[in-house]
Parts: structure tokens; C-alpha cells; sequence
């Protein structure tokens, strides 16, 4: 059964926090991994890919860790502009291309003046 | 500018009557999806193609269809629409390339059937 779980949140933070959000994913052959944000009525947006053992995007990091079937999003400073829903992603194929990604039902943060 | 573009953005219609939701991508990408949002369910992959002519089943295709005729083009059928089929659609297309991947969404399109 393909499964992505999430934190449920929601995620109230004051500006400047850091916050960290989590995700399992159940298929442990799993190839590829996304972190989207989702903005309210709006199409989701790709945030960061997960390839290896993490990446770092100026205040956004995000790590995979293949062993616990766990990858994280970590923001730092955060903004009033980060207020959105995360949505964690897993591809459950390997090779080129994404063709099965299953989304987890994302967490919702805002961020308060 | 890279673009997926949908329409119709909104519609409203009734049971039984056929529709057609068609997404469009310039960006050459070879794969190409469509999802429906629900509250409490997030996103589920309803088809997806790698290639013209060449689609599969996602996680719930039931009561749809899609083609893959031209490689920008993806429609997606709703042969005989049903109320559960009340969502928000989104059609997404993908590359892979050195190693990376993108995906582009379009704006989605809310769909009401009475």
C-alpha cells in the first residue's frame, strides 16, 4: 500500500522561528523525493527535490534518511511569505521521470507577525 | 515562460453530461499527469502518460479517460460525470534532465457536478 504521512499540523510560528516538518513514506524502495508548497487555492509548487542525504536551499534544508523511511523540511528565519500548506511527495518509481508520485496531505503552517 | 495552462478554470454541470477538461504544456516535457485535490485526501493521481500514446492508470481512474495525441496536449474525459467526481483537478508535466527534476502545475479546475 502506497502511503505518505505528514505531520498533521497546523503550524503556528512567530516570525524568525524555525520550524522542521516531517515525513514517512511506507514504500522502501522509493526512489525520489519532493518537498512542494502549496499556497491557498492555488497549484502546487515544486519547493526542493531530495535526492541523497539532503540539501540546503538558502533557508530551507531538507533531509532524507532512506533507513527510517523519513525525510524532513527544516525553515529557517521564517517569513510571513512562508504561510502555505507543505506537501511531502515520494516517487515510488525509480529511474528517469516522475510517474507515480504520491503526496502526502500536507501541513499547514502560518506564520504570525 | 514555461506554462501548463487549463480549461476551463470553473465549471459547473450536471450528471450524466460529458465534458472535457484539456491541458496544455510548452515545455516540451514528455510526462504528463492529472490529480484531483479533495479535502482530507490531498492530492491523488488520477492518469499519467510518458510519452503520445502511451498513458497508465494512477490511483483512482475510475470514471475517466485521457489521450495522449500530441505530445502538449493531455486532456482529461469525463465521459458520464457523477457528484463524487466534485474536485479540484489539477493537470501537471515533468522533465528529468542532468539529474534533476521538474514539475510544472497548472491553476487547476473547479469542477461542480449537480
Amino acid at each position: 500500500r502506497k502511503e505518505v504521512e505528514q505531520d498533521p499540523g497546523p503550524f503556528n510560528v512567530p516570525e524568525g522561528a524555525t520550524v522542521a516538518f516531517n515525513c514517512t513514506y511506507s514504500n522502501s524502495a522509493s526512489q525520489s523525493f519532493f518537498w512542494y508548497r502549496q499556497d491557498c487555492r492555488k497549484e502546487p509548487k515544486l519547493l526542493m527535490s531530495v535526492y541523497s542525504s539532503g540539501n540546503e536551499d538558502g533557508r530551507f534544508t531538507a533531509q532524507l534518511n532512506r533507513a527510517s523511511q523519513y525525510i524532513s523540511l527544516l525553515i529557517r528565519d521564517s517569513k510571513l511569505s512562508d504561510s502555505a500548506t507543505y506537501l511531502c511527495v515520494v516517487n515510488m518509481n525509480s529511474g528517469a521521470g516522475s510517474y507515480q508520485l504520491t503526496f502526502g496531505k500536507g501541513t499547514k503552517l502560518s506564520v504570525i507577525p | 515562460e514555461a506554462q501548463v495552462t487549463q480549461n476551463p478554470r470553473y465549471l459547473i454541470t450536471v450528471t450524466g453530461k460529458k465534458l472535457t477538461v484539456t491541458c496544455s504544456q510548452n515545455m516540451n516535457h514528455e510526462y504528463m499527469s492529472w490529480y484531483r485535490q479533495d479535502p482530507g485526501l490531498g492530492l491523488r493521481q488520477i492518469y499519467y502518460s510518458m510519452n503520445v500514446e502511451v498513458t497508465d492508470k494512477g490511483d483512482v481512474p475510475e470514471g475517466y479517460k485521457v489521450s495522449r495525441k500530441e505530445k502538449r496536449n493531455f486532456p482529461l474525459i469525463l465521459e458520464s460525470p457523477s457528484p463524487n467526481q466534485t474536485s479540484l483537478y489539477f493537470c501537471a508535466s515533468s522533465s528529468w534532465a542532468s539529474g534533476k527534476e521538474t514539475q510544472y502545475f497548472g491553476p487547476g479546475t473547479r469542477l461542480l457536478v449537480l
